[in-house]
């Protein structure tokens, strides 16, 4: 079974400030991650998917397979990541996704 | 390209009616997938159907089923609802081969 845990429901730091949002999984096959937003309002959006090892509105992630971890990071955080933070993983068929519980990022100004 | 798109926005039903929602998905994804959104279980898988059939089903009861037709577009049909089934119902495509999904607004249930 294929499951993600996302530690912190909720994330209060100061703008400017460095932000790490947890996310693990567990998995028997090759995982496949991403990383979800949804700001107020708005429908679930990609922000980043391991395979792309790409940084997105200055925030990257890495797939650490000894520690089944799949952090998100960002040296300073802006009121703008203000938002609902979902971690997620493929199944090898590509046709579902397990989603963390999510984290609710909240900067301060 | 045009988002995926769910109608309706809101529903609002009573114990034991039906319910279908709607799904259009972007043009080209073949594969659409529905998912529950409620505050105490979060986001959960509940089927994905790609070229008409259904390929993948989560853990939720037969009264939830769903359909895809020849254009991609997909319909969820809840039956004999109950008060549980309040929630934001997201349907999610995407490209064949590629696992990355994009999701609709969601449509809002509400049962009473």
């Amino acid at each position: 079974a294929q499951r993600v845990t996302q530690p912190e429901k909720l994330l209060s730091v100061f703008k400017g400030a460095p932000v790490e949002l947890k996310c693990n999984y567990s998995y028997s096959g090759s995982p496949e991650l991403f990383w979800y937003v949804q700001y107020s309002r708005q429908r679930l959006q990609l922000l980043l998917r391991h395979i792309s090892r790409e940084s997105i509105k200055g925030f990257t992630a890495d797939l650490n397979k000894g520690e089944t971890s799949f952090h998100l990071k960002k040296p300073f955080a802006q009121e703008e990541d203000s938002a609902m933070y979902y971690c997620a993983l493929s199944n090898n068929a590509g046709n579902m996704l397990t989603f963390g519980g999510g984290t609710r990022l909240m900067v301060k100004p | 390209k045009a988002g995926v798109t769910q109608t309706p926005r809101y529903l609002i039903k009573t114990r034991g009616q039906q319910v279908t929602l709607s799904c259009s998905p972007i043009s080209g994804h073949r594969s659409v997938s529905w998912y529950q959104q409620t505050p105490g279980q979060g986001l959960q898988f509940l089927f994905e159907y790609f070229s008409e059939t259904q390929r993948n089903k989560g853990n939720f009861p037969g009264r939830f089923s769903g359909r895809q037709f020849s254009n991609s577009r997909s319909e969820m049909n809840v039956s004999t609802l109950e008060l549980g089934d309040s929630a934001l119902y997201l349907c999610a495509s995407r490209l064949a081969g590629v696992a990355e999904q994009f999701f609709g607004p969601g449509t809002r249930l509400t049962v009473l």
